[in-house]
């Protein structure tokens, strides 16, 4: 079954550090991705997708993430985080499963905590 | 414009009550999920619609069932909560149930069960 691995369950910055939130998932076909932030006490919003080309994709609030497929990875990063970037970050994996059917998997969820 | 709206946005309910979620969205979207999401586990998927009359189960769908009443609405409901179903959950839609089809998603309903 496709799984998505965040590797840090909680992860506190000062103000202005650079910021790197791994995700890696299990699935050896074609994939899109998508990184969703979760500011506190609110929905879910897309951050940052990629579908092709180039692997370095830019979001909203200058964040970036890279598309490795040989490590099968999809890291996001920010050069410096400021207060407001303090949420939930949340990566996930759209795969098709065959048969039409595609499968959307969510990891559990990296919360950063950025200290003014 | 609204997005995807869900109601109520709290709920309180005792052991073996019934209640229905209900989720309107106005994008015009084929597809439309509820999720729950709990602390340290993500986002799990209950039941999903890929299209108007269509249902499908998710990672979880034990004591849940949905409607999908019309192309804009698409409820979730209980028949007999438990103490297990405390969570906060989440009704998304997206153009369809595809590849690329970024989720949008509701402002959550929070529900504890005693």
């Amino acid at each position: 079954a496709q799984s998505v691995s965040q590797h840090n369950h909680h992860v506190i910055l000062s103000e202005a550090a650079s910021l790197e939130l791994g995700c890696n998932y299990s699935y050896g076909g074609t994939v899109n991705l998508f990184w969703y932030v979760q500011y506190p006490g609110q929905h879910l919003q897309l951050l940052l997708k990629y579908f092709s080309g180039d692997p370095l994709v830019k979001g909203i609030k200058g964040f970036e993430a890279e598309f490795i497929k040989s490590k099968f990875s999809f890291n996001l990063r920010k050069p410096s985080v400021q207060w407001s970037d303090t949420a939930e970050y949340f990566c996930a994996v759209n795969a098709y499963s065959g048969a039409g059917s595609y499968q959307l998997t969510f990891g559990k969820g990296t919360k950063l905590s950025v200290i003014p | 414009n609204a997005g995807v709206t869900q109601t109520p946005k709290f709920q309180v309910l005792k052991t073996g009550q019934s209640m229905t979620l209900q989720c309107a969205q106005d994008m015009n979207h084929n597809s439309m999920y509820w999720y729950r999401q709990d602390p340290g586990m993500g986002l799990r998927l209950i039941y999903y619609s890929a299209s108007e009359g269509t249902t499908d189960k998710g990672e979880v769908p034990n004591g849940y069932n949905v409607s999908r009443l019309n192309k804009r609405e698409f409820s979730l409901r209980l028949e007999s909560a438990a103490p297990s179903q405390t969570s906060v959950y989440f009704c998304a839609s997206s153009e369809a149930l595809g590849y690329n089809s970024p989720l949008h998603f509701g402002n959550g309903t929070r529900l504890t069960v005693t």
